[in-house]
């Protein structure tokens, strides 16, 4: 049973647009969410976290909002760039426990 | 520079054969992490380790071994690596003086087992 889902394998933006990227979870015992971003052939690097306290952190260009009720969590990119592209992947993790659960992935491609 | 190193990058080996991956990391880290990368399921922790010679099974830890006898290394063995195990593998590192620390990973390595 997947924990963490990333329904959406696949998502094309122009540059200077929007990227929204989202993720959900099942478990409400998670209290704190990371988005990855990978390249191929290198291993995943950190983009930005948030705290189940909170429901919003901005950094720079990224934004991740969480909305606990709904057990969703999005990666906003404004404006998107050709560089953003690679795959995203968000993770969740139950604070103590140092385990953490990935979702599958998001492969976004922005287009010049 | 700041980094996880992970060896060999490729190998493509046998049934059985066992195997050992290294993973290395030059910042100090208590916490390390292996994970595989599968088609459709991201990326599941095998193991990981809070420091030198405590280690804990993640969620897919069944056919495989690590150890920490060192901070800076956390090898991955196969001991009869089965075909099942042909996936791509990442290494990663933390802090752990404060919960939900970014993890820093190496560059895969990705095992074809015949």
């Amino acid at each position: 049973d997947q924990q963490v889902k990333q329904n959406s394998p696949s998502l094309s933006v122009q540059e200077g647009r929007i990227s929204i990227l989202n993720c959900d979870y099942t478990n409400s015992m998670f209290d704190y969410f990371l988005w990855y971003k990978k390249y191929p052939a290198e291993g995943p690097t950190f983009l930005i976290s948030i705290s189940s306290i909170k429901d919003k952190n901005e950094d720079g260009r990224f934004t991740v909002f969480l909305n606990k009720s709904a057990k969703h969590l999005s990666l906003h990119i404004v404006p998107s760039q050709p560089g953003d592209s690679a795959v995203y992947f968000c993770a969740a993790g139950l604070s103590g426990t140092y385990k953490y659960i990935f979702g599958t992935g998001t492969r976004l491609k922005v287009l010049a | 520079e700041a980094q996880v190193t992970q060896n060999p990058r490729y190998l493509i080996t046998v049934t059985g054969k066992k195997l050992t991956v290294t993973c290395s990391q030059n910042m100090n880290h208590e916490y390390m992490s292996w994970y595989r990368q599968d088609p459709g399921l991201g990326l599941r922790q095998i193991y990981y380790s809070m420091n030198v010679e405590v280690t804990d099974k993640g969620d897919v830890p069944e056919g495989y071994k690590v150890s920490r006898k060192e901070k800076r290394n956390f090898p991955l063995i196969l001991e009869s690596p089965s075909p099942n195990q042909t996936s791509l593998y990442f290494c990663a590192s933390s802090r752990s003086d404060r919960d939900n620390q970014p993890q820093h990973f190496g560059d895969g390595t990705r095992l074809s087992i015949l």
